[in-house]
């Protein structure tokens, strides 16, 4: 079990550029989440997808702020254009069940300068 | 008040010693609790479930108190190992929303 597997584990942008965050979920789960996490807020649901649909978005900031699952081994958190407050660790997780608890990826260490 | 609160830390502790956090939900209707451990500059990862009956598992042991909306997580004879952040998870709405808590920081000084 390879786990959930993020990419990249670095990105440095710009300002105003377009990022593309990149998570695999552990086969066989039904349910992925994006968070972000910083120091001053913590851990942060961003969005929740089962079985490939998005249930809850609530946590999205803004328009600026979006997120894909084309299939269920693939989902993809997008930031256009990206600002420095957007810099944090972004987290992706899987789970079966909820109720099961989480495996979380390793993150993507996002710098927007 | 925040939905899910936990005393930040940081907690110093001598190895050997015990010592517990708690983690307080406003949702009376939360519906399952979880433990997990994160490491500097890691992602978290799962400690343990929370189950009403209270659980342990080796030197741990979580506790759920519904009347008082409470979880909280005992470490026996702590380890250098156990220096960590511990977060606390809620899950409320039919299992539909997460919610965790912002970590207490454990420091197990030799």
């Amino acid at each position: 079990d390879a786990g959930v597997i993020q990419s990249p584990r670095h990105e440095v942008t710009e300002m105003g550029q377009e990022v593309t965050l990149r998570c695999k979920p552990i086969s066989g789960h039904n349910s992925l989440f994006w968070y972000r996490q910083t120091m001053m807020r913590g851990l942060e649901l961003l969005i929740y997808f089962n079985n490939n649909v998005p249930i809850d978005d609530s946590g999205m900031p803004e328009d600026r702020f979006s997120a894909k699952m084309p299939n269920a081994s693939f989902s993809t958190l997008k930031i256009q254009p990206s600002e420095p407050r957007d810099s944090a660790v972004y987290f992706c997780a899987s789970s079966l069940e909820p109720n099961y608890g989480y495996t979380f990826g390793s993150g993507t260490r996002l710098t927007v300068v | 008040r925040k939905e899910v609160e936990q005393d930040p830390g940081p907690f110093n502790v001598p190895e050997g010693a015990t010592v517990a956090f708690n983690c307080t939900y406003s949702n009376s209707a939360s519906q399952s609790f979880f433990w997990y451990r994160q490491d500097c500059r890691k992602e978290p990862k799962l400690l343990m479930s929370v189950y009403s009956s209270g659980n342990e598992d080796g030197r741990f042991t979580a506790q759920l108190n519904r009347a008082s909306q409470y979880i909280s997580l005992l470490i026996r004879d702590s380890k250098l190992s156990d220096s960590a952040t511990y977060l606390c998870v809620v899950l409320s709405g039919g299992y539909q929303k997460v919610t965790f808590g912002t970590g207490t920081k454990l420091q197990v000084i030799p």
